[in-house]
């Protein structure tokens, strides 16, 4: 079985900080991915940033990046200079390789103060 | 960019109804998954397919059927309406080699 733990059901940073969320996973496949979702009030589903596990680089998209720690089942995100924008619930996200679902922890509210 | 759309955004049924919802992928992407959200829960990995065919299947109920079109939409079929089926359900796309999850805006059901 797959998992995927957060445990920070809520988070806050201030405008302009920085800010990381923590997830950990768990799966007996070597290949797999792992991805952060945003899902703003709106409840729009936005993919921010992929993790392939075979990858040793830790995965950059302009303000996000992630530390991917393999050994320690760790995939963390962090957020850089923090805008009123990020505000929103994030997922962490596992999809096995031989599997098509995401498999996804129980979500981060992040607020961001002005 | 053109992204996933479905129909309705809103739907308002009562128990033991039926109901339909439509999923039309982003243009190229073969590869449709279907996701239940509860209210305050994760998404829930529902049922996919590739190419028209079944490629994985997760907790959808019996009463929950689903195919994928020859012009790659998609439908979720839902019978029997429960309350418990009150939810925002998603369906995402991906193109080949099926890396990413694009998710659409949501169809939110109400089941009264």
């Amino acid at each position: 079985a797959q998992t995927v733990t957060q445990s920070q059901p809520e988070m806050s940073v201030q405008e302009a900080e920085t800010v990381t969320l923590s997830c950990t996973y768990d799966t007996s496949e070597s290949d797999y991915y792992l991805f952060w979702y945003k899902q703003p009030p709106s409840r729009q589903m936005i993919l921010v940033i992929r993790q392939e596990a075979y990858k040793q680089q830790n995965a950059t998209e302009n303000r996000f990046s992630v530390n991917f720690q393999k050994a320690a089942k760790s995939f963390s995100l962090k957020i850089s200079d923090s805008q009123l924008g990020d505000a929103a619930m994030y997922f962490c996200a596992l999809r096995g390789g031989g599997s098509e679902k995401l498999v996804f922890g129980k979500g981060t509210k992040l607020t961001v103060n002005p | 960019a053109a992204g996933v759309i479905q129909s309705p955004r809103h739907l308002i049924k009562e128990k033991r109804e039926t109901a339909t919802l439509k999923c039309y992928p982003i243009p190229r992407h073969d590869t449709v998954y279907w996701y239940q959200q509860g209210p305050g829960q994760d998404p829930q990995f529902l049922i996919s397919f590739y190419e028209k065919m079944q490629s994985d299947k997760g907790s959808i109920p019996d009463r929950f059927s689903a195919q994928q079109f020859s012009d790659y939409h998609s439908e979720l079929n839902m019978s029997s309406l429960e309350l418990g089926d009150s939810a925002l359900y998603f369906c995402a796309s991906s193109p080949s080699p099926r890396l990413e999850q694009y998710f659409g805006p949501g169809t939110r059901l109400t089941v009264t």
